[in-house]
């Protein structure tokens, strides 16, 4: 069963556009919710989580249960943003990390 | 290096060989992560150790798939009898999980594998 879904497979915005990434997810118990992000030619890394609930590089993520998602969105958009963007979910149990199929998103400058 | 380390970088294999592939995760990360990553798809979770312990391995498609942390550190992915549908980036991570709290992956650069 798909356990995270993006929607977008490509996103494109301009430079200084509010940008919105979509992640929906399925999961019955109470799952942590994380965004990665792979920059061109470097490895897959943490961009926020939803526990911590902070704003990293002007990204914030917030946790809709009732609508089961977790859009990152991001005010005004900068060019080093463009990227792959993964949403990613672990379960009760922490053992897995569910990944979504990513979306790429290029600011156009 | 401080980060976790993946080798090879690239493997070229012809159909029905055998491969291992190596993760040397972060010093004292005691869970460890293999995920398969085929094109235009995000990672796929294969097989989740603590420890040495395989505590997850659900993940694997088959018995020609397999893996091992002898020793709690390195871990070796193992795949028999190779298909050209094995073809993909296997990606290793570590966190530092106790417990129920799952710390954040660091992940590998992958271990890209082409089965002619």
């Amino acid at each position: 069963a798909q356990r995270v879904t993006q929607p977008e497979k490509l996103l494109s915005v301009f430079k200084g556009a509010p940008v919105e990434l979509k992640c929906n997810y399925s999961y019955s118990g109470s799952p942590e919710l994380f965004w990665y992000v792979q920059y061109s030619r470097q490895r897959l890394q943490l961009l926020l989580r939803h526990i911590s609930r902070e704003s990293i590089k002007g990204f914030t993520a917030d946790l809709n249960k009732g609508e089961t998602s977790f859009h990152l969105k991001k005010p005004f958009a900068q060019e080093e943003d463009s990227a792959m963007y993964y949403c990613a979910l672990s379960g009760n149990t922490g053992n897995q990390f569910y990944f979504g199929t990513g979306t790429s998103l290029t600011v156009i400058p | 290096g401080a980060g976790v380390s993946q080798t090879p970088s690239n493997k070229v294999t012809e159909k029905g060989k055998y491969v291992e592939l190596r993760c040397d995760p972060i010093s004292g990360h005691t869970a460890l992560y293999w995920y398969r990553q085929s094109l235009g798809q995000g990672p796929e979770f294969l097989i989740y150790f603590q420890g040495t312990g395989a505590a997850d391995d659900s993940g694997l498609p088959n018995d020609r798939f397999f893996a091992v942390r002898p020793e709690g550190s390195v871990s070796t992915l193992k795949i028999q009898r190779t298909e050209r549908g094995d073809s993909a980036v296997y990606l290793c991570a570590s966190s530092l999980r106790t417990g129920a709290y799952t710390g954040e992956l660091f992940f590998g650069e992958g271990s890209r594998l082409t089965v002619l």
